[in-house]
């Protein structure tokens, strides 16, 4: 079956640097999502991968190794509105997207 | 810009009742998606949509049913409401990267619907 594997919840404090790693079984793979949520809201895109490598984006940056089945999403400098919930998915061969269910992150100051 | 917009935002419903959450988007996205998002879990697919006039069935597709007759509208239909249909809903939308794969989703609100 197809599956992906997320921390259920960190906690991490202001200004720091946080990790979230996500690990995938998919049939296929075209590519890899991360979305923020924050509570009560809609999913908004944060960043893609398809090849190996990492992705800088501001103070987010998201990571992938496909030979792993493995990303994680880096976050720098955290602010109190960086508590969110961050969801990863997984493209598959049929284009199709298989959720996470996503790591909740807790900031404190 | 308006970009998805999806109502009700909030519904509650009887058991047995019918209803239908309206979806539409102004960005011209081929791709449109209703989602159902339970606490803990997953998003899941529950109908989607490659254009105006074909839709396909996701991973949840039983109690609903959907219609893409212009590309703008994608309306969901809840068919005899159970309590098991309690959850949130989301409506999206992508367009095709020059890659061939659908992008970024683009999501309406959300509608909250509690079945008792």
């Amino acid at each position: 079956g197809q599956n992906i594997d997320q921390p259920t919840e960190m906690t991490a404090t202001e200004g720091a640097i946080v990790q979230i790693n996500c690990t995938y079984q998919t049939s296929g793979f075209n590519g890899l999502f991360w979305y923020q949520q924050h509570a009560g809201e809609a999913p908004t895109f944060l960043s893609y991968n398809v090849l190996d490598g990492l992705e800088e984006k501001g103070r987010f940056s998201s990571f992938l190794s496909r030979s792993k089945g493995y990303s994680y999403l880096l976050l720098k400098e955290l602010q109190m509105k960086d508590s969110a919930s961050y969801l990863c998915a997984v493209m598959d061969s049929n284009y199709q997207l298989i959720w996470g269910a996503g790591t909740k992150l807790i900031i404190k100051p | 810009n308006a970009g998805v917009t999806q109502t009700p935002k909030f519904r509650i419903l009887k058991i047995g009742q019918s209803m239908t959450l309206q979806c539409t988007q102004d960005m011209n996205h081929n791709y449109m998606y209703w989602y159902r998002q339970d606490p803990g879990m997953g998003l899941k697919l529950i109908y989607y949509s490659v254009g105006a006039g074909i839709t396909d069935k996701g991973e949840v597709p039983n109690g609903y049913n959907v219609s893409r007759s212009t590309t703008e509208d994608f309306p969901l239909r809840l068919e005899l409401a159970a309590p098991s249909q309690t959850s949130v809903y989301f409506c999206a939308s992508s367009t095709l990267w020059t890659s061939g794969s659908p992008g970024e989703l683009f999501f309406g609100e959300g509608s909250r619907l509690t079945v008792l």
